[in-house]
């Protein structure tokens, strides 16, 4: 595609509950960031991508949280056992490389019940 | 720790007005600094990217400013119109490679 998509658009979870994200990057960008965005806030950074590695997942605030990137294109953000907390737009975006220009997805809104 | 500082967080202004935004960072350390645009439950759109080492940008009726050494930018909106309400973030891309934002300003245009 021509953008970085999220999906699903929304979702919308009970406590205790299991979700994963989805990010699918712009072809051929090897560089992949996770973002959470609380309301009113400015987005907050959880963890990095180069390739199929995480070079940099010192954003995520808990083990609940972990985030693969098995082939070096799509990445699943998983979250465990939810909490009213998490409630958050998530956002993914990538870039050529590491210090390139980002290119956000349009988030995923996740709403913990 | 790299720090981004918003101000105002919220601004009203009439239509036909010219006004700045600014923000300011503590690490002057960076790639480089980004302005986006994020309406209400969308994603962001980026308006404007300075490299460290260039002083402004320019697009449109909008211009960015930076001054790496004292930490500031500032994002000039010429001839304002309803459709520049949005929250505008400003982002600093960090030597790691991390992105850290600022909370952003919301800015209403009154028609």
């Amino acid at each position: 595609g021509a953008g970085v998509s999220q999906t699903p658009s929304n979702k919308v979870t009970e406590k205790g509950k299991y979700v994963e994200l989805r990010c699918d990057p712009i072809s051929g960008h090897t560089a992949l960031y996770w973002y959470r965005q609380s309301l009113g806030q400015g987005p907050e950074f959880l963890i990095y991508f180069q390739g199929t590695g995480a070079a940099d997942d010192s954003g995520l605030p808990n083990d609940r949280f972990f985030a693969v990137r098995p082939e070096g294109s799509v990445s699943t953000l998983k979250i465990q056992r939810t909490e009213r907390g998490d409630s958050a737009v998530y956002l993914c975006a990538s870039s050529l490389r590491g210090s390139d220009i980002q290119y956000f997805g349009a988030g995923t809104r996740l709403s913990v019940l | 720790k790299q720090e981004v500082t918003q101000i105002p967080a919220a601004l009203s202004v009439p239509e036909g007005e010219n006004l700045v935004l600014n923000c300011s960072f503590t690490d002057s350390a960076i790639y480089n600094l980004q302005w986006f645009r994020q309406d209400p439950g969308k994603g962001l759109t980026s308006l404007l990217l300075i490299q460290s080492s260039q002083r402004e940008q320019t697009s449109g009726r909008l211009n960015a400013s930076l001054d790496k050494s004292s930490g500031r930018s500032t994002l000039y909106i010429a001839a304002s119109q309803p459709g520049d309400s949005a929250t505008y973030l400003c982002a600093v891309l960090n030597r790691d490679d991390k992105i850290i934002f600022g909370k952003g300003t919301r800015l209403h245009i009154l028609p």
